[in-house]
C-alpha cells in the first residue's frame, strides 16, 4: 500500500518570498510518480507539478520545482515568488506504475500574507 | 478541449433519499475515476473506469454506491439511501493512457450535503 504523509497542516509566507511544503511518500513499488496539486476554495484540483521515480533531474514548471531526495522518500514543493493568488491547499499525491488511483495526503493550507 | 465537467455542482438531500451525479470527462480520454474529499482531507479513491469498464473499486463504495460509464463515455455515481456520514465532495478526474506520468485532469466536484 501507498502512503503520503503532510506534517504542514498550515503555512504562511510573505508575498514576493519562497515557500516550501513537504512531503513524504512511502511505497515498495520502484516505479511510480509524484504529483502535486492545488486546490482553491473554488474546490477544482489544479495539477502543478510531476515528478518520475527514475527522472535524473528534478522537475520543475514556471514558479514551481520539485525538490526530490528518492534516499529519503521526499518530495516536497518549492514555490518561489509567491503571489497572493498561491492561497489555497496544496496536496502531494502519488500513483504507482502497477496501480491506477493517485493516494493524497492530508494538504497543506499556504496563506500569501501581502 | 472544455475540461472535466461534474453536474450538479451542489446537492442537497434528505437522509435516505437516492442521489445521482454525471461526470464527462474530457472527451479522448478513455480512464476515468471518481474520489471523495471530506471537509479538510485529501482526496480518497473510491472506483475506476476503462472505457466502460469498471476495473477497481475501493472499500470505501460500499453497496450503497454504483458507477456507470456506458459506452465509454460520461459516467454516474448513484449513492443509495443516502446518510450523514455521505456528506463529501464528490470529485470526478479523467485520464488517457496507463502510464504513472499520465496527469489525472479533475473536474470542479459535486458537493453533497446530506441533511
Amino acid at each position: 500500500a501507498q502512503k503520503i504523509t503532510q506534517t504542514q497542516p498550515g503555512m504562511f509566507v510573505q508575498e514576493k518570498e519562497a515557500v516550501t511544503l513537504d512531503c513524504t511518500y512511502d511505497t515498495s513499488d520502484p516505479s511510480y510518480g509524484l504529483f502535486w496539486y492545488k486546490q482553491p476554495s473554488s474546490g477544482e484540483m489544479i495539477f502543478l507539478i510531476y515528478q518520475g521515480s527514475y527522472d535524473q533531474q528534478n522537475a520543475t514548471e514556471g514558479r514551481y520545482s520539485l525538490n526530490f531526495q528518492k534516499a529519503r522518500k521526499s518530495a516536497n514543493l518549492v514555490i518561489s515568488a509567491s503571489q497572493l493568488g498561491d492561497s489555497a491547499m496544496y496536496f502531494c499525491a502519488m500513483r504507482v506504475d502497477a496501480g491506477n488511483m493517485l493516494t493524497f495526503g492530508g494538504g497543506t493550507r499556504l496563506m500569501v500574507k501581502p | 478541449d472544455t475540461g472535466v465537467s461534474q453536474d450538479p455542482r451542489h446537492k442537497i438531500t434528505k437522509r435516505g433519499q437516492n442521489v445521482t451525479f454525471r461526470c464527462d470527462p474530457i472527451s479522448e480520454h478513455n480512464r476515468l475515476y471518481w474520489y471523495r474529499q471530506t471537509l479538510g482531507q485529501g482526496p480518497e479513491f473510491l472506483t475506476y473506469f476503462q472505457n466502460e469498464a469498471q476495473l477497481e473499486k475501493s472499500r470505501l463504495l460500499s453497496d450503497r454506491f454504483s458507477a456507470e460509464r456506458p459506452k465509454g463515455s460520461f459516467s454516474t455515481l448513484e449513492i443509495q439511501r443516502t446518510e450523514q456520514g455521505d456528506s463529501a465532495m464528490y470529485l470526478c478526474a479523467s485520464s488517457y493512457g496507463l502510464a504513472a506520468y499520465n496527469e489525472q485532469f479533475f473536474g470542479p466536484g459535486t458537493r453533497l450535503t446530506v441533511l
